[in-house]
């Protein structure tokens, strides 16, 4: 089935490394997608991955994707405070046009 | 900034009720996604529509239908309203078919009362 689980919060301090964790449960899944949320606005697509890659870097963002454990991580180095936000993990699977969205996790960035 | 604009941002009616959420996607985007999100359901894909024509459908209500038009813009009709249907509606557009790259709207809050 079409499953997209994460946790629902992490806290870091201003400056730290943040590591927010997904997993799935399609196998088939086609491209990994990480959004952000800001509150009162659209998503933001941040980065994306293929699920044939195990690794993704754009700037301050890592992507890590372990297929074998279905496993998908976005870094974001040298957190700020404007990184606070919901962060949302999604899969879209085979020749499907949908994304499969988890729960989302929420980032809250300490001075 | 994505590009694409949803019109109404907030929209507040009863119970019953009959209401049109408008999307336009960004300039050459030929597909366009609508998704709910809810605190209790999160986020979930609706209806897609590529070049005028539906391509997909997730978990729509038979009380909601959607269309897209000559120009790309879409509507999506939400009929009968019920408390339950109180969410955030996103608007998506793409280039392709595909799923990849799929940009959002801001959202229209709509509030069944």
């Amino acid at each position: 089935g079409e499953d997209v689980e994460q946790s629902l919060f992490l806290s870091v301090r201003e400056g730290d490394s943040s590591v927010i964790n997904c997993t799935y449960t399609d196998s088939s899944s086609t491209y990994l997608y990480w959004y952000k949320q800001e509150p009162g606005a659209g998503l933001q697509l941040l980065t994306y991955i293929f699920s044939n890659m195990d690794m993704k870097q754009d700037q301050r963002l890592t992507v890590l994707l372990n297929k074998k454990d279905k496993h998908l991580s976005l870094r974001i180095a040298d957190t700020q405070t404007g990184d606070s936000a919901i962060y949302f993990c999604a899969e879209s699977i085979g020749s499907s046009y949908k994304l499969i969205f988890g729960s989302g996790t929420r980032l809250l960035v300490r001075p | 900034d994505s590009g694409v604009t949803q019109t109404p941002k907030h929209l507040i009616t009863a119970t019953g009720q009959r209401v049109t959420l408008r999307c336009s996607p960004r300039s050459g985007d030929l597909s366009v996604y609508w998704y709910q999100q809810s605190l209790d359901q999160g986020l979930q894909f609706l209806i897609q529509y590529y070049n005028g024509e539906e391509r997909a459908k997730g978990n729509i209500l038979e009380r909601f239908s959607a269309q897209q038009f000559p120009d790309l813009h879409s509507e999506l009709n939400l009929s009968s309203l019920e408390l339950g249907d109180s969410a955030l509606y996103f608007c998506a557009s793409s280039q392709g078919q595909g799923a990849n790259e799929q940009f959002f709207g801001p959202g229209t809050r709509l509030t069944v009362l």
